[in-house]
């Protein structure tokens, strides 16, 4: 199926642990995102991709760093995990941004 | 930066009962989405709006640009519309642009 696919789904670190999040669109998609969801906030940007080779930061980036492998893929990794990195985290794509993003199905982190 | 307010939180109704929720912005944008969380779900784009009214089955949702104000309307809700719903403003600025509400959390029960 045409979508945005995470990996994994679930993850539990002990802190200092390092982990990579996959992501992978086949839309064709120029930009990819990567966000944090924490109970009782918005959706939060940690870094974007406006197209391949392009990395920016977003809105809560510190701890954390990506990779636009290619068009397709944009991974997100944590180099030394802390317990306030356990969030829920999301990769979209989209063709434009004002007409809508694809979301990826989340990965639950927790750090302990 | 824009600042985006659902109301209510927390919405509980029973099956059958016409739904809205809210969405209010501080700055001007060119669209409005309106999302969907199921439990341990991804999250699904239900509209675009940048003007007027869209309709989808038994959602609804409209926009007042001049008020800066959404809403979402479900009618004859049922258990499955069970989620949380999420605003999210695009005001152009910014790394994506967009801006998130915090969500409302509706529990509609059988």
């Amino acid at each position: 199926n045409a979508g945005v696919t995470q990996t994994p789904k679930f993850q539990v670190l002990k802190t200092g642990q390092s982990m990579t999040l996959q992501c992978a669109q086949d839309m064709n998609h120029n930009s990819m995102y990567w966000y944090r969801q924490d109970p009782g906030m918005g959706l939060r940007l940690i870094y974007y991709s406006a197209s391949e080779g392009t990395t920016d930061k977003g809105e809560v980036p510190n701890g954390y760093n990506v990779s636009r492998l290619n068009k397709r893929e944009f991974s997100l990794r944590l180099e030394s995990a802390a317990p306030s990195q356990t969030s829920v985290y999301f990769c979209a794509s989209s063709v434009d941004r004002v007409y809508g993003y694809t979301f990826g199905s989340g990965t639950r982190l927790t750090v302990v | 930066k824009n600042e985006v307010e659902q109301s209510p939180q927390n919405l509980t109704a029973q099956e059958g009962e016409f739904i809205t929720i809210n969405c209010s912005y501080s700055v001007g944008i060119s669209a409005l989405h309106w999302l969907q969380q199921h439990p341990g779900g991804g999250i699904v784009s239900l509209f675009m709006l940048s003007s007027g009214k869209k309709k989808h089955g038994r959602l609804i949702a409209t926009i007042n640009i001049q008020e800066k104000h959404s809403s979402l309307h479900i009618t004859a809700s049922h258990p499955r519309d069970s989620a949380v719903y999420i605003c999210a403003v695009f005001s152009g600025g910014g790394a994506d642009g967009l801006t998130f509400g915090k969500g409302t959390h509706l529990i509609i029960q059988p």
